[in-house]
């Protein structure tokens, strides 16, 4: 079953802790990116890779760091610098470098406090 | 700087009729625009992407047009159902060749 999974569908996480989400796909897209979207908003770019160990800020890059070891995968960790990490983090992937006809994951639904 | 605009407000339609929703767009020129569709609590789906060049694009009770002189894309439901209902996106491309998304129109279709 080829598509896009992240984990997991909810996180709790108290203040001052840093927390990794997961993104794994098996499409064999070269392009993967990570999206914050808050309560009635748009979706915004944190982070993308082209490549394999290659990866480039987005509009709102502070407070999270990335890695990208594998095609298949792309973490994100938020970081206690994030100051207002609470929200619905979307992990997408893409053929196109240039952020055509993207495929999304479930989302991970991150709740600080 | 660069602004989408999608109609915040719900759009509440009758079953069987067509459902237009809007998009514009301010300070740049988009290459292609592209919808999605996203349901409560889940990722967008790809619906279509416009170029350019295109005027126009369909895929089946779907229709998108692209005015790149207004700065305007509108994405049309035919013979809508209940089941169309969701929160629409469009998203055109930037000078980065990244995405931006508005924050999408909701759609209720009533039966």
């Amino acid at each position: 079953d080829g598509g896009i999974t992240q984990s997991p569908k909810y996180l709790f996480r108290k203040e001052g802790q840093n927390v990794t989400l997961s993104c794994e796909q098996n499409l064999n897209h070269d392009a993967m990116y990570w999206y914050r979207q808050d309560p009635g908003q748009g979706l915004r770019l944190i982070y993308y890779s082209q490549i394999v160990n290659d990866f480039q800020k987005g509009d709102i890059a502070e407070g999270y760091s990335v890695s990208r070891e594998k095609k298949e995968s792309f973490p994100l960790t938020v970081t206690s610098a994030q100051k207002n990490p609470t929200a619905f983090y979307l992990c997408a992937s893409g053929t196109g470098v240039d952020g055509r006809e993207q495929y999304f994951g479930p989302g991970t639904r991150l709740t600080v406090t | 700087s660069q602004k989408i605009e999608q109609n915040s407000e719900a759009l509440n339609i009758q079953e069987g009729k067509t459902a237009t929703l809007t998009c514009n767009y301010t300070n740049y020129s988009p290459a292609y625009l592209q919808w999605y569709r996203q349901d409560p609590g889940r990722g967008p789906v790809f619906l279509l992407l416009i170029r350019e060049n295109e005027k126009e694009k369909r895929k089946e009770r779907l229709k998108v047009t692209f005015d790149t002189t207004l700065k305007q894309s509108l994405f049309h439901i035919t013979a809508s159902q209940p089941a169309d209902s969701a929160t629409y996106l469009c998203a055109p491309n930037n000078a980065g060749n990244m995405l931006t998304f508005g924050g999408g129109t909701r759609l209720m279709v009533k039966p």
